[in-house]
């Protein structure tokens, strides 16, 4: 099983920062790589696919980038909305379709 | 807009077994593989099972197969998951989700339902 390992799993930041965020895969996923972001609960929304395609709707904010084993989730201005929990999550090859253990974003 | 709203979680005694559904509405359901996710209280996001959209590829976890079993019905657009010999470990809410593509391999979660908790204790 490709297993996902995010970093950090938490972090605290101030409204207008630049946070990243990032996702290591245990092996090459190439660009086979999803993010979501969830409030407290919330269903998880889903924001970046195929590493750095934006979901229709999701602010240009954020960004992802990376493909192979490294991933980097980017929200270029943290806005209070953006507080919440994110996950990555593969989608390469057979099941299962693992995530991440998530990253906390806390305000500072 | 899409909406999954799903239904059918409780508390069971280990051993025991329920039926979740999700009924969907929004979007062509038959265009679209669906997909259930979990999340224990607390815990991360946890891929349970997929079926494609048209029944003829349904995968499953590891840690479910063999226990639970995916269907979907296209003419009423909606998913169900037959749980049985439920284990306290499998206590999680349980979210429907849409796919974005049709093949119930490589997902991407593009919708999620509000969750259905399950609580398997005796």
């Amino acid at each position: 099983d490709i297993q996902m390992t995010q970093s950090p799993s938490s972090l605290s930041a101030s409204v207008g920062d630049r946070v990243t965020i990032t996702c290591r895969a245990s092996q090459n996923i190439r660009r086979y790589l999803n993010w979501y972001q969830q409030k407290p609960g919330k269903a998880p929304k889903f924001l970046i696919y195929a590493a750095s395609s934006l979901q229709s709707g999701v602010p240009s904010r954020f960004s992802g980038s990376g493909s192979g084993t490294d991933f980097t989730l980017t929200i270029s201005s943290l806005q209070p909305e953006d507080f919440a929990t994110y996950y990555c999550q593969h989608y390469y090859n057979t099941p299962p379709y693992t995530f991440g253990r998530g990253t906390r974003l806390d305000i500072k | 807009e899409v909406q999954l709203v799903e239904s059918g979680g409780g508390l069971v005694q280990p051993g025991g077994s329920l039926r979740l559904s999700c009924a969907a509405s929004g979007f062509i359901f038959d265009d679209y593989a669906m997909h259930w996710v979990r999340q224990a209280p607390g815990k991360g996001l946890e891929w349970v099972s997929g079926i494609s959209w048209n029944s003829d590829n349904m995968v499953y976890a590891d840690s479910v197969k063999g226990r639970f079993t995916i269907s979907r019905d296209n003419v009423k657009n909606s998913l169900l998951l037959q749980m049985n010999s439920l284990r306290p470990e499998d206590t999680a809410f349980y979210y429907c989700a849409k796919d974005m593509n049709s093949g119930a391999t490589a997902p991407s979660f593009d919708s999620w339902g509000q969750g259905s908790l399950v609580s398997v204790s005796s």
